[in-house]
């Protein structure tokens, strides 16, 4: 149980398109979501909490508009990452949890790779 | 703001050796503490955790840690290394995440610990 995907796991988009990184808890209801973000040989960064049915609450330092996070249902979270530039490659990881619950259960990531 | 210092980026011990990973956190009120591993590419598997019972917890693949209050650490081992052990690990502790409707819990993760297992 408590199984989280991601898809796609690879992405490789120009510079200026936009990528959309979705998240599902495949056997429970995950009222939390969480998105990461992980440098080569770098701890992980979270950018964003996200509660199904609000808006996401965003980290310090991390642009809104640039990273648009939906939780539109107790499954599934999405991440898009607008016009994205060669900076933003980078390895996506997200979580979700059950609400009351302090664990997370993560994703297998999706490597973002924009040229 | 809570933390975690793991001490030394890189471990590299031989097959069967001690495995003893470093784990030191900082909270304001009684943690919840975290240790995951994450293999080359891949997303984090929960290895044990600790929520304020007992203070030495096993977790999966032979590992174990102990809550040490006085010393506020956390710290990671596992009696003898197998090849399949090499990884990188995060030790972890959790707040309060907020937010509408939310009532979990955000992670601050230390900078990782990469075990190396020498035949």
């Amino acid at each position: 149980g408590a199984v989280v995907s991601q898809h796609p796991s690879r992405v490789i988009c120009k510079s200026g398109t936009s990528v959309k990184i979705e998240c599902r808890s495949l056997d429970f209801q995950a009222t939390t979501m969480f998105w990461y973000r992980q440098f080569p040989k770098k701890s992980l960064m979270l950018m964003a909490t996200s509660n199904e049915g609000s808006k996401a609450t965003y980290e310090q330092g991390v642009e809104k508009d640039k990273f648009l996070i939906n939780h539109a249902s107790l499954t599934l979270s999405t991440l898009t990452v607008t016009s994205a530039h060669p900076e933003d490659s980078s390895f996506y990881i997200c979580s979700a949890a059950r609400k009351g619950y302090n664990e997370q259960f993560f994703g297998p990531g999706t490597r973002l790779t924009v040229l | 703001a809570q933390s975690v210092t793991q001490l030394g980026s890189h471990v590299s011990v031989s097959e069967g050796a001690l495995v003893l990973l470093r784990c030191n956190y900082s909270s304001s009120v009684p943690p919840y503490l975290f240790w995951y591993v994450q293999y080359p590419n891949q997303g984090l598997q929960l290895l044990l955790k600790y929520t304020s019972a007992a203070t030495l917890v096993k977790g999966i693949n032979g590992f174990e840690a102990e809550f040490k209050k006085s010393e506020t650490s956390f710290h990671l081992t596992k009696p003898s290394a197998h090849m399949s052990d090499a990884a990188e690990y995060f030790c972890a502790v959790s707040e309060p995440a907020g937010g509408s409707g939310g009532s979990n819990y955000k992670l601050t993760f230390g900078k990782g610990t990469l075990l190396t297992v020498n035949p």
